[in-house]
């Protein structure tokens, strides 16, 4: 079966660090991305790793370690605008994306 | 570019009502899903369509839902008839690549009751 994990809450504080872990087991590999959706708002695209490292992309990475099927998003220099949820997605093979629950980010003053 | 339209945006109906939703995606764009997203969750693929061949519905409960993709750009997603576990969002996306990110629309909040 398919199946991705995420923490389902996480409060960090305003100019903080924070890291969103994911794992995930599927019957094959084919890219990990990261989307942030806002709340009543559909997702939008925040990253992709296909190979193993750290992307990194203004004040947000992400890293990916196939071998332990594991991946992160880092956010820098928090902002109350980052207060949202983040969906890692991955592509098993074939056509299709799988999305995990999701990790709802607050982001506290 | 415009981004992919979607309608209604939202829409009430009672059980056992028929509904449709609307999807127009990025022009261009080969690929179009329509995911379910129920609330506190993420979303859920129901039907990808490559042009407008169906390469995965395996999750699309066929005996209420349907789906078209009419001469490969605009699709539709039909639920007849209604069930109170059919409330959610529908949100439809599209990507110019198998391996590209998905582009969403703003989907259609769906109240069964």
């Amino acid at each position: 079966g398919q199946n991705i994990d995420q923490p389902t809450e996480m409060t960090a504080t305003e100019g903080a660090i924070v890291q969103i872990n994911c794992t995930y087991q599927t019957s094959g590999f084919n890219g990990l991305f990261w989307y942030q959706q806002h709340a009543g708002e559909a997702p939008t695209f925040l990253s992709y790793n296909v190979l193993d490292g750290l992307e990194e992309k203004g004040r947000f990475s992400s890293f990916l370690s196939r071998s332990k099927g594991y991946s992160y998003l880092l956010l820098k220099e928090l902002q109350m605008k980052d207060s949202a949820s983040y969906l890692c997605a991955v592509k098993p093979g074939g056509f299709k994306t799988i999305f995990g629950a999701g990790t709802r980010l607050f982001v506290k003053a | 570019e415009a981004g992919v339209a979607q309608s209604p945006r939202y829409k009430i109906i009672e059980k056992r009502q028929s509904v449709a939703f609307w999807c127009n995606p990025i022009s261009g764009h080969a690929t179009l899903y329509w995911y379910q997203q129920i609330l506190g969750q993420g979303p859920k693929l129901l039907i990808q369509f490559q042009n407008n061949g169906v390469v995965d519905d395996s999750q699309l409960p066929k005996d209420r839902f349907s789906a078209e993709r009419l001469k490969g750009v605009d699709s539709t997603l039909k639920i007849q008839p209604a069930k109170l576990e059919d409330s959610a969002v529908y949100l439809c996306a599209s990507s110019p690549a198998l391996n590209s990110p998905l582009h969403f629309g703003n989907g259609t909040r769906l109240t069964v009751t």
